[in-house]
């Protein structure tokens, strides 16, 4: 099987523009969560979806926002960017307890 | 709520020493727990997986950890290292009333393996 792909790899945005973020699953998994990783605060949990419905949803601004559409891919959205946004987003697909990772995007804010 | 703490931000060893990456959970225990390695500018890979099955549990190349309720401790170990083990290291727990999509992360522990 394929594994979770995410696009694009890399994104330079200016501050205030907005950006989104797709991530297509592992076939067959019905959960996407969202990551972000800095160095500042490491690897902080940003949502999940299930079933095309948030289920989880982690302590960040309501600038982040997400969506999962019924062939399980997903996007998130980040409006408004500030500085402080750079950093890897990751996304992992799972079926039960095991979470399985994509390479991740790599955004850039300037 | 659940929280993770992993010992040292960096650790070094040498090629063919043991290794030993600490994480240690908050009192309540967790449904799972789980170790994963991150190598530069790509995503994360589980090393292994605790269930409640066993207390030892053995992961990929070698990797091995062992739940310690008594220690709320769940660290993991390596006989021997190799210079390929070099990267970041990251233990996690779902939370309580955890429905499957949820990760608590440690700080995360950079392995290098000196020659």
């Amino acid at each position: 099987k394929a594994g979770v792909t995410q696009t694009p790899r890399y994104l330079i945005k200016t501050r205030g523009q907005q950006v989104t973020l797709s991530c297509s699953p592992i076939s067959g998994h019905r959960s996407v969560s969202w990551y972000q990783q800095t160095p500042g605060q490491g690897l902080q949990f940003l949502f999940e979806y299930f079933s095309e419905t948030q289920r989880n949803k982690g302590n960040f601004p309501g600038r982040f926002s997400g969506r999962q559409f019924s062939n399980s891919r997903s996007e998130m959205n980040v409006s408004t960017l500030e500085l402080g946004d750079s950093a890897l987003y990751l996304c992992a697909s799972s079926l039960g307890s095991r979470q399985y990772f994509g390479p991740g995007t790599r955004l850039t804010v300037l | 709520a659940q929280s993770v703490t992993q010992l040292g931000s960096h650790v070094s060893v040498s090629e063919g020493a043991l290794v030993l990456l600490r994480c240690n959970y908050s009192s309540s225990v967790p449904p799972y727990l789980f170790w994963y390695v991150q190598y530069p500018n790509q995503g994360l890979q589980l090393l292994l997986k605790y269930t409640s099955a066993a207390t030892l549990v053995k992961g990929i190349n070698g990797f091995e950890a062992e739940f310690k309720k008594s220690e709320t401790s769940f660290h993991l170990t390596k006989p021997s290292a190799h210079m390929s083990d070099a990267a970041e290291y990251f233990c996690a727990v779902s939370p309580e009333d955890n429905q499957g999509g949820k990760l608590i992360f440690g700080q995360g522990t950079e392995l290098s393996v000196k020659p």
